[in-house]
């Protein structure tokens, strides 16, 4: 069975802490793809990354960062620096090769408090 | 280029009444998906076309819900009769599909609300 677990519920930090949301997913397949999206209290998905399963190569872009490891089929968000603005719910998904459906995690509220 | 565009952007109405909702995919996207977001069930794939044609309806609840996608740029997601338990906020996404998983873009949503 394909599964995203994000098991933080909720997250709350200070401003200019670093804070990792944690994604494991389940899948039997050997081609498959990870995302991270946005969603921030305005309420549309915002799409953040994408990887493919044969790319283990970490990932930073700005404050954000995505570490993927296959061994514990896990693939952590990373943000450095946290600002107020990063106060959104993150979701990780997976996407599988033979379907165009993505199955998304429930979710992490991330506040970032002044 | 326009993102994904839906409408309304808020719907109030009451229970038993018709209600639709409409989605206008990005230009050239062939793949369209409606969801559904409640804080008990989170966020629910309802179905998903490709080329207009319906791929995938297990999400879809029940018969009072259907969805359709006459042409490439327009689909609808219509619920009769409305029920206090379909409120939820309703986003339509879309994805240009090829050989690898693309990615899918949000639209703003539909916060529904059945009284």
């Amino acid at each position: 069975a394909q599964k995203v677990t994000q098991a933080q519920t909720e997250i709350s930090v200070v401003e200019k802490e670093d804070v990792t949301l944690d994604c494991v997913y389940e899948t039997r397949d050997t081609t498959y793809y990870l995302f991270w999206y946005k969603q921030p209290p305005s309420g549309e998905l915002v799409f953040l990354i994408r990887r493919n399963s044969f790319d283990e190569q970490n990932e930073i872009s700005g404050r954000y960062s995505w570490n993927f490891q296959k061994s514990t089929s896990s693939f952590n968000f990373t943000i450095t620096a946290s600002q107020v603005v990063d106060s959104a719910v993150y979701f990780c998904a997976l996407g599988l090769y033979n379907t165009d459906k993505l199955i998304f995690g429930t979710g992490t509220r991330l506040q970032v408090f002044p | 280029d326009a993102g994904v565009i839906q409408s309304p952007r808020h719907e109030v109405t009451e229970m038993g009444q018709e209600v639709t909702l409409r989605c206008k995919p990005i230009s050239g996207h062939n793949s369209l998906f409606w969801y559904r977001q409640t804080m008990m069930r989170g966020l629910e794939l309802l179905i998903y076309f490709n080329n207009n044609v319906p791929i995938d309806d297990s999400g879809m609840p029940e018969d009072r819900f259907s969805a359709k996608m006459p042409n490439a740029s327009f689909s609808t997601l219509k619920i009769q009769p409305s029920e206090p338990r379909d409120s939820a906020v309703y986003f339509c996404a879309s994805s240009s599909t090829g050989q690898a998983i693309n990615i899918q873009y949000f639209g703003a949503g539909t916060r529904l609300s059945v009284l």
